[in-house]
């Protein structure tokens, strides 16, 4: 499977600043997405991350606060805009391989703390 | 309305014990099914997954499960439970018109030795 790597592992933000997490795959994919996991909780997805267009955001997610960037087939970068710490989360990325069928691929996350 | 329902927040094992894990959903079509785990400060990492065809199967680690159409449910099964177990497991559906996840809320899996 795809090797996903992301930066930076974890990071501790102030109110009101912007952190942008950068996912990397070693393989051009399909396929990537955006989620979040809050303290304690399941994943939700943020938005499909789509290449050399506009990200597909899901219900409750908006652009100004989460604009997301995939300018080829095997990198994207989310930013999390003026944080509160209700940003609070682990963000992961995942990938659909060329030929998979909706089976996803994890990066390790990124664990933001917003102070 | 459409979900994933694991019933099982937090199950407590002991090593050497069998361990079963319930995922039942609710949609309209059979989906394709899929067992995650999350080990503490970790990825997710994929254990096993059922498109079609024979309803067992086997995945990573000695895990295996059991797709059920007539009860809507695909539960996740280790004969012999190893301390490196203990993690959050997370069931998670999708369809094959799109490449989204749905994901069920996860269990917690404590071994006791």
């Amino acid at each position: 499977s795809a090797v996903i790597s992301q930066k930076p592992s974890r990071d501790i933000c102030q109110r009101g600043t912007s952190l942008t997490i950068q996912c990397q795959v070693d393989s051009q994919v399909t396929m990537m997405f955006w989620y979040r996991q809050q303290p304690g909780q399941s994943l939700t997805l943020i938005a499909t991350a789509n290449q050399g267009s506009e990200a597909t955001y899901e219900s409750g997610f908006v652009i100004d606060k989460f604009p997301i960037s995939r300018p080829n087939l095997t990198f994207s970068t989310l930013t999390v805009s003026n944080m509160s710490p209700e940003d609070s989360s682990i963000y992961l990325c995942s990938v659909v391989e060329e030929g998979g069928y909706n089976e996803q691929f994890f990066g390790p996350g990124t664990r933001l703390t917003v102070l | 309305a459409q979900s994933v329902t694991q019933p099982d927040i937090h199950i407590t094992v002991s090593e050497g014990a069998s361990l079963e894990l319930r995922c039942n959903y609710s949609y309209g079509a059979t989906p394709y099914l899929f067992w995650y785990v999350q080990s503490p400060g970790q990825g997710l990492q994929l254990l096993l997954k059922y498109f079609s065809g024979d309803t067992l199967v086997q995945g990573i680690k000695g895990f295996e499960a059991e797709f059920k159409r007539s009860q809507s449910s695909f539960n996740l099964r280790k004969p012999s439970v190893h301390w490196s177990d203990a993690a959050e497991y997370f069931c998670a559906v999708g369809f094959s018109n799109d490449y989204k996840l749905s994901f069920g809320a996860g269990t917690t899996v404590t071994v006791r030795a």
